[in-house]
Formats: structure tokens, sequence, C-alpha cells
């Protein structure tokens, strides 16, 4: 079946301007997260959803980010006002169960590339 | 709070050598679970095992295999006899149970060389 997908897989902005990052879960996956990677580093957790909802928007790094979920599907992350330090891998992951588990694997999808210039 | 530490940024073996990939963690909870995935040039992250905190036996899967030791908070990965297939830049990350995300640390490239 199909896996996490992202959009664009790529994206140039310029400094200032706004981005919006797709994020097409697993279907039936009720959790969803995202994370950000930096070059040559780890994965930085900036949010999840469970449903509709994000009890844990504790990792978005200011308030240029934010992020929204519908339908219990797709969610889009937008970056207002882009950086040059904003420039990084996103990446999305989804997981099965109703209530986030340790238990459940989180399958991630390909990630976009943000190059801020 | 939760860190995961791996402190060999890059590796580089030789094919059909063996390598291990230290990973560090430390957390105060009792029941955590830890992971390994694995991200090949192709930029996707590719789940490899989880273990829970309860279970310390050591775990082989074909060319792999697992150390968990709760003594020292170290849960390696060795891989043998390694190919080229295998370079890519491998993540081990901690999760608490519950709603939590997962913790990563900052990843080891691996370079495999024929």
């Amino acid at each position: 079946g199909a896996g996490v997908s992202q959009s664009p897989s790529n994206k140039v902005t310029e400094k200032g301007k706004d981005v919006e990052l797709r994020c097409d879960p697993i279907s039936g996956h009720t959790a969803l997260y995202w994370y950000r990677q930096r070059l040559g580093q780890g994965l930085e957790f900036l949010i999840y959803f469970q449903g509709n909802s994000a009890p844990d928007k504790s990792g978005l790094p200011s308030d240029r980010f934010s992020a929204e979920r519908t339908g219990e599907s797709v969610s889009t992350l937008t970056i207002q006002r882009t950086q040059q330090e904003d420039s990084a891998v996103y990446l999305c992951a989804s997981s099965l169960a109703p209530i986030p588990s340790s238990l459940d694997e989180q399958f991630f999808g390909p990630g976009t590339r943000l190059t801020v210039l | 709070a939760q860190k995961v530490t791996q402190a060999q940024t890059e590796i580089s073996v030789v094919e059909k050598e063996d390598v291990t990939l230290d990973c560090v963690y430390e957390t105060r909870d009792t029941t955590y679970y830890l992971f390994w995935y694995k991200q090949p040039p192709s930029g996707e992250l590719v789940f490899l095992i989880r273990r829970n905190s309860f279970d310390e036996q050591n775990e082989i899967s074909g060319r792999y295999s697992w150390n968990f030791q709760k003594s020292t908070s170290s849960f390696n990965f060795t891989i043998t006899a390694s190919q080229v297939v295998d370079s890519a830049v491998y993540f081990c990350a901690l999760i608490l149970s519950g709603n939590t995300p997962l913790v990563f640390g900052k990843g080891t490239r691996l370079s495999v060389i024929a």
C-alpha cells in the first residue's frame, strides 16, 4: 500500500517568503508527526497531531511556524517569513494507534528539502 | 530530559569488515523504547528495530545484531560482513511510553568501500 507522501520534494524560496509543506499520512493512521533535519544533524521534533488536534507544539522553533491537520488526514506545515536557518529537510511520519504509543512504529515520508536563499 | 548520543559522526570500513555503531541514551524513566533507523542517500528513514526497556535480550537479524545493556545505557548496533549497500546514516532514537515524540541521536554516517 501507499506510504507517507510529502510534497513538494524540494522547495527553494527567497528569504522572507512564506512556504507550505504538505504531508499525506498512511490511510487510517491517526497520529502524525513533523520533524526537521538540518544538514548533518539528527531529527528535531516539531509537532505532532492526534487526529486533528496538536497536543504537543513544544518543538515549534518560533511563532513563524504553524501546522494544521484536517479530516484526520493531510497536514500542512507553514513557515512564514522564512529565514536562512529554516533550510532543512522536513520529515513527516505517521503511526496507527488512536493514542500515540511507543509500541507503534512511526512510518516516515521522504521529506521536503527546503532551501531558503 | 531524554538524550541520545551517537559519538561516532562518521565511520568508514572496507567491504566485508564488521562494524559497530554506538548509541548511549539518557532517561530517568524506567519504561522506554529504543529504535534504530537507517537513512540511505534517498533520504527516507527505514525502521530497523525497536527494543523495550524490559527486554535486554540481544537480537540478530541476518547480518545485523543489537546489543542492549541497561547497565551502561547503551544500545549498540553491529553489521557483520558489511556491504556497500549498508552505506547510510544510522540513527538511534528513544521514546518514552505515552504520547511523546522520538528523540534522535545526531546519527552516524557509515561508508562501506568496495
